[in-house]
């Protein structure tokens, strides 16, 4: 099993809608969490961040975390083309004196106009 | 807020040719250092991590080393390219939150 799942996609959604993106894991040993976006060729850029359980709102952004059931999401309100990317959700952990982070393999995102 | 460049942007190299790969980071000092790979349809692979210069740790065991000769210098090196290092290949700089630099695309023929 591997420490972070995410599916790949690729998810088409229509201009305007919620887009609602997800990515399991299974070590408990996680202690913060980060949504990146990354545009074909392009290096990821970091979306959000955070070490606790609950919603971080910022813009059009909002990252829940339930550490409960090991299962982070990304909400877009009001998609719109621009938003079309690869979503990758990472979990960081302190591993052997530093931070060690894991990735998923990033969910497709094309919003059609 | 800091910078992380990466240079070449792209690159195309014959099977048993040397690599270098450069990364530079502006605005902040003593960063962690990363080196990731990623792969078509594949997720990020931790190459190498440092957290000063001269300290150098690998998470994968491969033809690739890595060294920092300065604070906010880490370079990639191969002395043979095999056609498997073909990638995109990811500087990143940070402790928690990591940022990336713009990447190189690889392409071993």
């Amino acid at each position: 099993q591997k420490e972070v799942e995410q599916d790949p996609g690729p998810l088409s959604v229509p201009e305007g809608a919620i887009v609602s993106l997800n990515c399991t894991y299974s070590n408990s040993a996680f202690q913060y969490f980060m949504w990146y976006r990354q545009y074909s060729r392009k290096g990821p850029e970091l979306l959000m961040y955070t070490y606790s359980s609950g919603n971080k709102e910022d813009g059009r952004f909002t990252a829940q975390v339930d550490k409960s059931s090991k299962y982070i999401s990304l909400f877009i309100r009001d998609s719109q083309p621009s938003d079309s990317a690869t979503y990758l959700c990472a979990m960081g952990a302190n591993s052997g004196g530093y931070q060690k982070v894991t990735f998923g393999i990033g969910t497709k995102l094309q919003v059609i106009p | 807020s800091q910078t992380i460049h990466q240079w070449p942007a792209t690159l195309v190299q014959p099977v048993g040719s040397p690599l270098s790969l450069e990364c530079t980071v502006e605005g902040t000092s003593n960063p962690n250092l990363y080196w990731y790979r990623q792969a078509a349809g594949r997720g990020l692979q931790l190459l190498f991590y440092s957290v000063g210069i001269g300290q150098i740790s690998s998470e994968v065991p491969q033809n690739l080393s890595a060294s920092r000769p300065q604070d906010r210098q880490f370079i990639l090196s191969s002395k043979k390219l095999l056609l498997s290092d073909s990638g995109f290949y990811l500087c990143a700089a940070g402790v928690t939150e990591q940022f990336f630099g713009p990447g190189t695309r690889l392409t071993v023929l």
